[in-house]
């Protein structure tokens, strides 16, 4: 079945550094959703990709969906404190949605 | 407005015992997506209901259940609990408007089996 398979598990950054995390399924997805959880906290969204190549961007966040719509990526440009959490990504291939495992960042002020 | 709310926050059950979780989507949303968060799993998707019909479901067992009313309120169901459904239910809501899609979570519910 369809498996996706986020990175790096861990980042940490100093604040003002940039972060990107990576998502990678084993199949083509018909889309894909990016998500952010702080600590104690629920999932909140960030965005849904669905064209092949997209790019999207929220403020110091820039969201891409690859050519053969196998993976993504989210880059966010000079952290902050605020940014900090776990990001995940869940691909949706013929309605079997499968999300990464995450990628939890901190950032040192 | 109102945000998704689901009750109970927390709930302890036994093994064997079933257990009803319940979810008020946001005003004007019809779709209602449930997932389960476990340390060992991660995230994973249980199923979603649009208009009271299920659309989509994901790779658990047939103990997990769950139905939507007219109302747009979700419940979802487990029975026979094992110690393995100890984790967080999340329950979400999304609306499509043209080429946008939009998705929010609630607090989720705790569920703890003994």
């Amino acid at each position: 079945g369809q498996q996706v398979m986020q990175i790096p598990q861990y980042q940490h950054v100093q604040e003002g550094e940039d972060f990107t995390t990576y998502c990678n399924s084993s199949t083509t997805l018909s889309n894909i959703q990016w998500y952010k959880q702080r600590p104690g906290g629920h999932p909140v969204f960030l965005i849904q990709l669905v064209k092949s190549g997209e790019v999207k961007k929220q403020k110091r966040l820039t969201f891409q969906f690859g050519e053969a719509k196998k993976n993504s990526s989210l880059h966010i440009t000079a952290t902050q404190t605020t940014d900090v959490g776990t990001y995940f990504c869940a691909g949706n291939n013929n309605n079997d949605m499968r999300f990464g495992a995450g990628t939890r960042l901190t950032v040192k002020p | 407005k109102a945000g998704v709310t689901q009750t109970p926050r927390y709930l302890i059950k036994t093994r064997g015992q079933q257990v009803t979780l319940s979810c008020s989507p946001i005003s004007g949303h019809r779709s209602v997506s449930w997932y389960q968060q476990t340390p060992g799993q991660g995230l994973q998707f249980l199923f979603e209901y649009f208009s009271e019909t299920q659309r989509n479901k994901g790779n658990f067992p047939g103990r997990f259940s769950g139905r939507q009313f007219s109302n747009s309120r979700s419940e979802m169901n487990v029975s026979t609990l094992e110690l393995g459904d100890s984790a967080l239910y999340l329950c979400a809501s999304s609306l499509v408007r043209g080429d946008s899609y939009e998705q929010y979570f609630g607090p989720g519910t705790r569920l703890t089996v003994t």
